[in-house]
């Protein structure tokens, strides 16, 4: 299996514009997650899912923020308006079949806004 | 809720040395028990985990046992190498229903 892909590795956009993050999970996991990694607070849980379905999205920052997961391969997260605050790594992880199972990380989005 | 608090870093170890890197937890129950490991410009992968007290994980020479009574997991290497500089994450199980939560991660560094 290739492991979770995440694309684009890195993002460089303007503040006030739109970013669309974009996850693949593995084949077969149930659950999908979103985290964001900063210097200042670590990795934050934004959002995770389970079978497609949004369970908890008490991490997510604001109304900017938007996730979906229309089918059990592939998620976005969408930011808009992005801010410079948003700067950060953005971490899709994917695990089979229990919350507290082993989770499989993406390499992550690079984000910037400028 | 339940909570993980990990030492700072970052650590400065020369190759060779002991490594130790504190890591507590409060909960409600006896959650599971992870350390992740991140190394640069990749996502984290898991590293080691315990289920149940008096557990010990163990991989590529790390070690972290489950501590009840001191509601701790702490990671160690009896021999660090240049390859194991990461940033190293604890994690515990959340409450029911709820996902892993991270500690803020320990940046580890090995010089030879």
């Amino acid at each position: 299996d290739a492991g979770v892909i995440q694309s684009p590795r890195h993002e460089v956009t303007e503040m006030g514009q739109e970013v669309t993050l974009r996850c693949k999970p593995i084949s077969g996991h149930d659950y999908l997650f979103w985290y964001r990694q900063t210097m200042m607070r670590g990795l934050e849980l934004l959002i995770y899912f389970n079978n497609n379905v949004p369970i908890d999205d008490s991490g997510m920052p604001e109304d900017r923020f938007s996730a979906k997961m229309p089918n059990a391969s592939f998620s976005t997260l969408k930011i808009q308006p992005s801010e410079p605050r948003d700067s950060a790594v953005y971490f899709c992880a994917s695990s089979f079949a229990a919350l507290n199972e082993k989770l499989f990380f993406g390499s992550g989005t690079q984000l910037s806004v400028l | 809720g339940n909570s993980v608090t990990q030492m700072e870093g970052p650590v400065t170890l020369s190759e060779e040395a002991f490594l130790t890197i504190n890591c507590t937890y409060t909960a409600t129950g006896y959650p599971s028990l992870f350390w992740y490991v991140q190394y640069p410009g990749e996502g984290l992968q898991l590293l080691l985990k315990a289920t149940k007290a008096d557990d010990k994980g163990s991989n590529k020479g790390f070690e972290a046992t489950y501590r009840k009574e001191t509601t701790s997991f702490h990671l160690e290497k009896g021999s660090v190498q240049v390859s194991d500089s990461a940033v190293y994450f604890c994690a515990s199980g959340g409450q029911a229903g709820t996902a892993l939560i991270f500690g803020k991660g320990t940046t580890l560094s090995v010089s030879s």
